[in-house]
């Protein structure tokens, strides 16, 4: 299996709602990320996780907030947010050590109303 | 400037032609991917390269570290290789699988 999951692949939220966004795999990787894509834009870093672990926060509003339940699962629970955060949401994996190289899951297609 | 440039920004094609994106780069590097982006999402990975060249199919990548410089080229493109191709670096000095990603290339091929 080397495919990373997103549910869901559309969300539509107002300014006052919470919701959060699900990432899954099943590599075994024990690295995850979170991006943030706007259009015609490369992916922007948020947040990786090492060994479940927050190793790295591109200090991102604390509207967004990171979880790692365990090695194969990534929340991104939102709260509050703003227009400008309406963007395509990309969560990869990668393992850690040897090639790093990352697999992107499908993405979530988040506007904020 | 930014560390990793690519060009053209834009491409358009005819089908069956040969294709070349190129990408450079400004720092010391660990790694160079090649990826591949279709309206709607999700990201899929073409190529890692270290050194040399690599071939799948009709996509060939191939690196020169020394003039810190790539190039995708797709052989005989076709009007499904239409999508956005991101050049993405490891530097070499950061940790782990941190990339820094181009701007990207807006392939369109026109049947």
């Amino acid at each position: 299996d080397t495919e990373v999951t997103q549910t869901p692949k559309h969300l539509v939220m107002g300014m006052t709602n919470k919701k959060s966004l699900k990432c899954e795999q099943h590599m075994g990787h024990r690295a995850m990320y979170w991006y943030k894509q706007k259009a015609k834009k490369p992916p922007e870093l948020m947040f990786v996780y090492s060994y479940e672990k927050l190793s790295i926060n591109e200090s991102v509003p604390s509207r967004f907030s990171p979880e790692c339940p365990n090695s194969s699962l990534l929340n991104l629970h939102l709260h509050a947010l703003q227009p400008e955060d309406s963007a395509l949401y990309l969560c990869a994996s990668s393992p850690l050590g040897g090639s790093y190289e990352q697999y992107f899951g499908p993405g979530t297609r988040l506007t904020v109303t | 400037k930014n560390e990793v440039e690519q060009s053209p920004q834009n491409l358009t094609a005819q089908e069956g032609e040969f294709i070349t994106i190129n990408c450079s780069y400004s720092v010391g590097i660990s790694a160079l991917h090649w990826l591949q982006q279709h309206p709607g999402g999700g990201i899929v990975s073409l190529f890692m390269l270290s050194s040399g060249k690599k071939k799948h199919g009709r996509l060939i990548a191939t690196i020169n570290i020394q003039e810190k410089h790539s190039s995708l080229h797709i052989t005989a493109s076709h009007p499904r290789d239409s999508a956005v191709y991101i050049c993405a670096v490891r530097r070499r000095e950061t940790s782990g699988s941190r990339l820094t990603f181009g701007e990207g290339t807006q392939l369109t091929v026109n049947p």
